[in-house]
């Protein structure tokens, strides 16, 4: 099973408010990430988790905060978002953060009003 | 600085079409190569990884070829079919410490019947 699953599908949220996008996935994968997708844009990495530790930080703005619990899920909190942060967040994992193929999820479609 | 550029932008052929889709990179330096597809507002597929040391890898009716030396990678549809409409993205894997993906900037694909 090579499945990755991000909840929720669709997000609309005002400047003001605090939601978490989350990310799961059991292939025992050591590696996650979070990429950013505008429309008709490829995406665009923002963090890497490597063994559960921050290990890539692409300079993503702070109101913006990842947190990876355990090896199997990773989360977004969002804060005092821009409506220039509407864009399809997409997570991934693999093996490890050594090269191996990676599996993405569907995706979170986030609007921000 | 990597960059990765597919061509053509985008295209359109009838069912049963044999179809090439190329993908070009700036920096030879590359660890592996992974190649996508993407339905409109969905997550990425992976379709094929060509680890540096091959050339070639094949999945069904999918053929993706690397030439490191000339920054090249193809990849080859056979018997195209309506179902194969989609973007398709390579990646390259640029593996310093932690891997990143570096995605081209995609093939709209449409086939019809």
């Amino acid at each position: 099973d090579t499945e990755v699953t991000q909840t929720p599908k669709h997000l609309v949220m005002g400047m003001t408010n605090k939601k978490s996008l989350k990310c799961e996935q059991h292939m025992g994968h050591r590696a996650m990430y979070w990429y950013k997708q505008k429309a008709k844009k490829p995406p665009e990495l923002m963090f890497v988790y490597s063994y559960e530790k921050l290990s890539i930080n692409e300079s993503v703005p702070s109101r913006f905060s990842p947190e990876c619990p355990n090896s199997s899920l990773l989360n977004l909190h969002l804060h005092a978002l821009q409506p220039e942060d509407s864009a399809l967040y997409l997570c991934a994992s693999s093996h490890d953060d050594k090269g191996y193929e990676q599996y993405f999820g569907p995706g979170t479609r986030l609007t921000v009003t | 600085k990597q960059e990765v550029t597919q061509i053509p932008a985008a295209l359109s052929v009838p069912e049963g079409e044999n179809l090439v889709l190329n993908c070009s990179f700036t920096d030879s330096a590359i660890y592996n190569l992974q190649w996508f597809r993407q339905d409109p507002g969905k997550g990425l597929t992976s379709l094929l990884l060509i680890q540096s040391s091959q050339r070639e890898q094949t999945s069904g009716r999918l053929n993706a070829s690397l030439d490191k030396s000339s920054g090249r990678s193809t990849l080859y549809i056979a018997a195209s079919q309506p179902g194969d409409s989609a973007t398709y993205l390579c990646a390259v894997h640029r593996f310093y410490n932690t891997d990143k993906l570096i995605f081209g900037t995609g093939t709209r694909l449409q086939v019809f019947p």
